[in-house]
């Protein structure tokens, strides 16, 4: 299993630019994540995913958008980047039940894309 | 709301010691904890899963434990080696919720 796979690994966008990050994983995992790490201030949750076809925000939503249209991919959009999206992103994984069953389990983490807007 | 403390922040041990590294959660209905490690420039790696059934988990050198009384996890690191050097983060999740909450991580610098 290659696990949780993210591309690109690094990228320069220019204020007011569209990207698509994308993450893939191999696990048949029904929940995935999309997290933000800043320097010193911790993982924010961006966006989140419970199966396909169902999506829902986080802590930090503004400014990305999210779709689910198969177990395995959950692409993050920006929308006219700005400087304040330069960070780490991450995406993650977890198998796991409905939530009054017990909800996700384990998660797993790609590798990280590295986003700078100038 | 759930919150995760991690404390110290930073920690710098010589090669062989065995350590301890702390997490605090306020809301004791925790269904799991996980504990990462993050060495710099990349992704997390699961070290252990503690279900709330559980006391302790056991992997190598690392082990884990859960009370969920007090709020709190332990992740004991036996002998440490240089290779430990990175930042190690918690995450607590809620029963109903998808969720995990993060700490903020404690960096241990193991010097040899």
């Amino acid at each position: 299993n290659a696990g949780v796979t993210q591309t690109p690994k690094f990228r320069i966008l220019k204020i007011g630019q569209s990207m698509t990050l994308q993450c893939t994983q191999d696990m048949n995992h029904n929940y995935m994540y999309w997290y933000r790490q800043d320097p010193g201030m911790g993982l924010k949750l961006i966006y989140y995913s419970v199966g396909a076809g169902i999506t829902d925000k986080g802590e930090v939503p503004n400014g990305y958008n999210v779709s689910r249209s198969t177990t395995e991919d959950f692409p993050l959009r920006l929308e006219l980047a700005a400087p304040s999206q330069t960070s780490v992103y991450f995406c993650a994984s977890s198998y796991g039940r409905g939530a009054l069953a017990g909800g996700p389990d384990e998660q797993f983490f790609g590798p990280g894309t590295r986003l700078t807007v100038l | 709301k759930q919150e995760v403390t991690q404390i110290p922040a930073a920690l710098s041990v010589p090669e062989g010691e065995n350590l301890v590294l702390n997490c605090s959660f306020t809301d004791s209905a925790i269904y799991n904890l996980q504990w990462f490690r993050q060495d710099p420039g990349k992704g997390l790696t699961s070290l252990l899963l503690i279900q709330s059934s559980q006391r302790e988990q056991t992997s190598g050198r690392l082990n884990a434990s859960l009370d969920k009384s007090s709020g709190r996890s332990t992740l004991y690191i036996a002998a440490s080696q240089p290779g430990d050097s990175a930042t190690y983060l918690c995450a607590a999740r809620t029963g109903g919720s998808y969720i995990p909450t993060f700490g903020r991580g404690t960096s241990l610098i193991v010097h040899p």
